[in-house]
């Protein structure tokens, strides 16, 4: 039951975009579309922002997109603001016997 | 409004059981398709998945910990708890609930609790 890779942090300034990475096996992140995004500030719950790699809950900003090659799930933050520096955790579906894998989460910091 | 809060206690004695109890409103598990899980995070390590209760009752476990942890539902009282044997030092953790949804992608998580806070010590 192996853990997704996230880089530890990335960071970007105000407007720019940045993307995080999560890199799993053909086993979860490249087996199955079920890969979502969660945002968490310090001291709060995570917050879904992305789920079925592509697919946007209600009220998520646009600026919030997922995508998915291979093995790797990417989150991209565009037009980037200073409301968005959180740490960002992804998680995929593993199958019957390994149902959610997790990464360790990015540190995003605005510059 | 879907909101889940955790409790227990802030420090465990090596050897003891671990009693977590997930509070949550907005939502009942005895809804189709509804379920409660939970997940914790060690200091600088990947969030690891636990356990999971269904609105039938199935619970499933992380392999590794099956033979240390029990999962139950009280839907009268909006509560899920989840009990861990024989805690140790690696057991320290956050300990999040959270709700998830089954569906026909696969399974989804898509509220979570604040997370508490469980040392190992003695």
């Amino acid at each position: 039951q192996s853990a997704l890779t996230q880089p530890a942090s990335v960071s970007g300034s105000p407007g720019q975009s940045i993307t995080i990475s999560c890199t799993g096996t053909s086993s979860d992140v490249g087996k199955y579309n079920v890969v979502s995004w969660y945002q968490q500030h310090p001291g709060k719950a995570p917050k879904l922002i992305v789920y079925e790699v592509t697919k946007r809950p209600s009220g998520v900003s646009n600026r919030f997109s997922g995508s998915k090659s291979g093995d790797t799930a990417s989150l991209t933050i565009s037009g980037l603001q200073a409301e968005d520096e959180a740490d960002y955790i992804c998680c995929s579906y593993g199958g019957s016997n390994n149902p959610l894998v997790f990464g360790a989460g990015t540190k995003v910091t605005v510059l | 409004q879907v909101t889940l809060r955790e409790s227990g206690p802030a420090l465990v004695m090596p050897t003891q059981t671990l009693t977590l109890t997930c509070s949550f409103s907005g939502f009942s598990l005895s809804t189709s398709g509804m379920c409660v899980t939970w997940i914790r995070q060690s200091p600088g390590k990947a969030l690891e998945w636990l356990a999971r209760i269904d609105w039938d009752d199935d619970k499933f476990y992380r392999t590794s910990l099956k033979t240390r942890l029990t999962i139950s539902k009280d839907t009268s009282k909006n509560q899920v708890v989840l009990t861990m044997t024989n805690v140790d030092p690696v057991d320290a953790a956050t300990y999040y609930c959270a709700r998830l949804l089954t569906g026909a992608e696969g399974p989804l998580i898509d509220f979570w609790g604040q997370g508490t806070l469980v040392s190992v010590s003695s």
